[in-house]
């Protein structure tokens, strides 16, 4: 089984300031990552996902996240955010395998307010 | 670009009764989910569905709900006999053959129960 936490459940930046949101999960086998953002009344969007590769990707909107196996981790982070990225993130897992329809586990969410 | 899309929007309906959410998943995805979130809550995994069968549901998933894919493109999420505790939005989403990437998920149906 898989689970996704994300510990901050809001956090509110400055605009124009650097924010990190953490994602920690555990799982008995290798997966794939990945960050959701959901604007006010809107659906899931992808912002970006680890699926193999270098540990670092780069996703829509300026965002970025790291891969950490060894801290079971994948947080995101923005150097300068925006007005417009106040949203809900979500983080996911999936587990790796040769079927597909293996679910996608969501965190808790993280509410981000940018702060004018 | 393709996209996942679902029907309607918001459904509005009284308690008891049945409703049928409608997703048309991207043509070449062959493994199907449907996903719920409460308000203001978590999104939570309700079922999978691949090659025309149940691969795995969670404990939400309980015998209120069904899924079936009749024409080969629609796929629907029924709830029986609706409670207000099933007020959330409901999100399909779907993966293609290519399984090793992401799922891409539907805009959403808000259904209300009163």
């Amino acid at each position: 089984a898989q689970s996704v936490t994300q510990l901050d459940s809001q956090v509110p930046v400055f605009e124009e300031a650097p924010v990190e949101l953490r994602c920690n999960y555990s799982s008995s086998v290798s997966v794939y990552l990945f960050w959701y953002v959901q604007y006010p009344n809107q659906g899931l969007q992808l912002l970006l996902k680890y699926l193999s590769g270098s540990t670092l990707v780069k996703g829509i909107n300026g965002f970025e996240a790291e891969f950490n196996k060894s801290q079971t981790s994948f947080h995101l982070r923005k150097p300068s955010v925006h007005i417009s990225d106040t949203a809900e993130y979500f983080c996911a897992v999936r587990a790796i395998s040769n079927f597909g329809n293996e679910k996608l586990t969501f965190g808790t969410g993280t509410r981000l307010t940018i702060i004018p | 670009e393709p996209e996942v899309t679902q029907t309607p929007s918001h459904q509005v309906t009284q308690m008891g009764q049945e409703v049928i959410l409608r997703c048309v998943p991207i043509s070449n995805h062959l493994y199907f989910y449907w996903y719920r979130q409460i308000l203001g809550q978590k999104v939570e995994f309700l079922v999978s569905f691949y090659n025309n069968e149940i691969s795995e549901k969670s404990e939400i998933f309980d015998d209120q709900f069904s899924v079936e894919r009749p024409d080969g493109s629609n796929f629907t999420l029924k709830i029986r006999s609706t409670k207000l505790e099933d007020s959330a939005m409901y999100f399909c989403a779907s993966l293609p053959r290519q399984w090793n990437t992401e799922a891409f998920f539907g805009q959403g149906t808000r259904l209300t129960v009163v």
